[in-house]
């Protein structure tokens, strides 16, 4: 049974535009977010993360949202660029947990 | 530099062997983790540590061993008991609970 589930395998967006990349989550205990970027054959790279205790964290072009009661975490990349192109996975952890549960992915192109 | 150091960063493993994969970092974290990445999937948790000389299993444990006699370094044994061993297997590290975890840029194991 799926904890964290991305919906969408893949997005395609024009350069420059928003990418809007989203998450669910089943457990209302989880009270740590994140979202990390890979690159076919590399490690995932943090990007951004949020705690419960929020509903929006900034970073650059990287805003992350949490919306609690409806369980989803989206991230948007304002303005997106070639090089945002990646698979993106979200992560979350709870209950004081140093376990992270991860999403399957999905997989962002940006068209130049 | 800070960083995670996986090697090889890519194996082939004949049937019914035993291989090590490495993990180092240098980066004074307590936790370790090992996760095991198949095309179009999330990443999934195999052990982790949260402090030298002490491991816990994840949710896919089976077929492999771990180590972690010294706080820099958490090997992974890939035993002849896990039967598709063919994965990209990723190494992170944590400081603590509230921060985000780092990786490594991973192993690429394969069966001859």
């Amino acid at each position: 049974d799926q904890q964290v589930k991305q919906n969408s395998p893949s997005l395609s967006v024009q350069e420059g535009r928003i990418s809007i990349l989203n998450c669910d989550y089943t457990n209302s205990m989880f009270d740590y977010f994140l979202w990390y970027k890979k690159y076919p054959a590399e490690g995932p790279t943090f990007l951004i993360s949020i705690s419960s205790i929020k509903d929006k964290n900034e970073d650059g072009r990287f805003t992350v949202f949490l919306n609690k009661s409806a369980k989803h975490l989206s991230l948007h990349i304002v303005p997106s660029q070639p090089g945002d192109s990646a698979v993106y996975f979200c992560a979350v952890a709870g209950d004081s947990s140093y376990k992270l549960i991860f999403g399957s992915g999905t997989r962002l192109l940006v068209r130049p | 530099d800070g960083g995670i150091t996986q090697s090889p960063k890519y194996l082939f493993r004949k049937e019914g062997q035993n291989v090590t994969l490495s993990c180092e970092q240098n980066l004074n974290h307590d936790a370790m983790y090992w996760y095991r990445q198949d095309p179009g999937q999330g990443l999934r948790l195999i052990y982790y540590s949260q402090i030298v000389n002490d491991f816990q299993k994840g949710d896919i444990a089976e077929g492999y061993s771990v180590s972690r006699e010294k706080k820099e370094s958490f090997p992974l044994t890939v035993t002849s008991a896990q039967k598709n061993p063919t994965a990209f297997y990723l190494c992170a590290s944590r400081q603590g609970f509230g921060q985000p975890q780092h990786f490594g840029d991973g192993t690429r194991l394969s069966i001859l």
